[in-house]
């Protein structure tokens, strides 16, 4: 089975701030994925970056990127200059292996994240 | 492109009734998923369905149900309501294995 903790329930941070949100998993499986997702208010979860487990290399998406540090089980997410459209909740998720179709997300209890003017 | 869509919207229902949700996945994705997201906390896996076969269950019960069609559209089914069962109600469609969920805005479902 997979968990994923996220041990910030709520951050604030000051526009074009930059902001790390910590998000720590267990898995007992060697290929996975691991997710960032963005809830705003209307509900839609939007996928901010993906790490494929496999690779070393820290993902990055403009204004995101991840360290992640597969030994310690950690993959934290860095907001670079922050803004107001940023504010929203934020869901760590890691996946099952792709056996046969079978992709199953595990979230995190998510941080909720506030852009301050 | 459209996105994943879901209906209805909003829906309020009464203990012991039961309930349709339906999805309809990105146009060309045969994989669609169910989760279950209770206020405050993150969103709960209860199926996958790919190629209209049953592909993952979540721990939830067999008041639970869905079903994929030809057209790859997804209902689920939830029998007996219980006030625990208010939610939003996720939809998640993928074109295929190895590839990302694209979420749809949700039902959300109050049980009274």
């Amino acid at each position: 089975a997979q968990t994923v903790t996220q041990s910030q329930p709520e951050m604030s941070v000051q526009e074009a701030e930059t902001v790390t949100l910590s998000c720590t998993y267990d898995t007992s499986e060697n290929n996975y994925y691991l997710f960032w997702y963005k809830q705003p208010p209307s509900r839609q979860m939007i996928l901010v970056i993906r790490q494929e487990a496999y690779k070393q290399q820290n993902a990055t998406e403009n204004r995101f990127s991840v360290n992640f540090q597969k030994a310690a089980k950690s993959f934290s997410l860095k907001i670079s200059d922050s803004q107001l459209g940023d504010t929203a909740m934020y869901f760590c998720a890691s996946s099952t292996p792709f056996y046969f179709g079978n992709e199953k997300l595990t979230f995190g209890t998510g941080t909720r994240l506030t852009i301050i003017p | 492109d459209a996105g994943v869509t879901q209906s209805p919207t909003h829906l309020i229902k009464t203990r012991g009734q039961h309930v349709t949700l339906r999805c309809s996945p990105i146009s060309g994705h045969k994989s669609v998923s169910w989760y279950q997201q209770v206020l405050g906390q993150g969103p709960q896996f209860i199926f996958q369905y790919y190629e209209k076969e049953e592909r993952g269950r979540g721990n939830f019960p067999d008041r639970f149900s869905a079903r994929q069609f030809p057209n790859y559209s997804s209902e689920l089914n939830v029998n007996a309501l219980l006030l625990g069962d208010s939610a939003l109600y996720l939809c998640a469609s993928r074109p295929g294995q190895g590839s990302e969920q694209y979420f749809g805005p949700g039902t959300r479902l109050t049980v009274t």
